[in-house]
């Protein structure tokens, strides 16, 4: 069975910038996150989808970030314009739905900003 | 939320040495997993364990639901096991949300 997929794996950009990753999570899975990983700390969830809905952004900075997942399997994640502290690892992971929890991790895309 | 505290937060053993890893945890949770982070920052699911004991080879993982902690046992380490070990809870549901915890870094030596 084929995991999450992410790409690009590295990215570099300046500020000001903006950027996009892509997830396709593994076949099946109703629930789609994505998490934001700063050197040295845990993941934290950026946005969670069911199938093509938002079932949690509250720590999405929505100035600058967006995400989607139109078709209910793949999705990407934007950040227009980038700021230097945004430079992180960023994982997308994926469920077989919200009442079955175990989360798989794909490889995921670490971006620096400079 | 839930919050997440892991110790130590730093381990340096020999090879073949055993350890253990804890994670405590501040609510009730329907979802416990033990990640592996490797060098090249892959999160590698070692563990889905919200109660009891499970083993796979040389890991096992205890999580005691009542009283809030999980533990991760490493016996006879290797090279290979050095990375960072992560813990993450969650209510399930609509707050299936992971919280982690700030890992345990794990560093095997010759």
């Amino acid at each position: 069975e084929a995991g999450v997929a992410q790409s690009p794996r590295y990215k570099i950009i300046e500020k000001r910038q903006s950027v996009a990753f892509w997830c396709n999570p593994i076949s099946g899975h109703a629930t789609l996150y994505w998490y934001q990983q700063i050197l040295g700390q845990g993941p934290k969830l950026l946005i969670q989808f069911q199938n093509n809905g938002v079932v949690d952004d509250s720590q999405l900075p929505k100035d600058r970030f967006s995400a989607e997942r139109l078709k209910g399997v793949d999705s990407t994640l934007k950040i227009q314009p980038a700021k230097l502290e945004d430079s992180a690892v960023y994982l997308c992971a994926s469920s077989l739905d919200v009442r079955a929890y175990e989360q798989y991790f794909g490889p995921g895309t670490r971006l620096t900003v400079t | 939320g839930i919050q997440v505290e892991q110790s130590p937060p730093d381990l340096i053993l020999q090879e073949g040495a055993n350890s253990t890893l804890r994670c405590n945890f501040s609510d009730s949770v329907n979802n416990l997993q033990w990640f592996h982070q490797n060098p090249w920052g892959q999160l590698i699911n070692l563990f889905y364990i919200p109660s009891g004991t499970k083993q796979n080879g040389r890991l096992s993982a205890t999580t005691v639901a009542t009283e809030r902690y999980s533990l991760l046992y490493i016996s006879s380490s290797q090279t290979t096991d050095s990375g960072v070990y992560f813990c993450a809870a969650s209510k399930g549901g609509t707050a299936s949300k992971l919280t982690f915890g700030t890992g345990t870094r794990l560093q095997v030596t010759l």
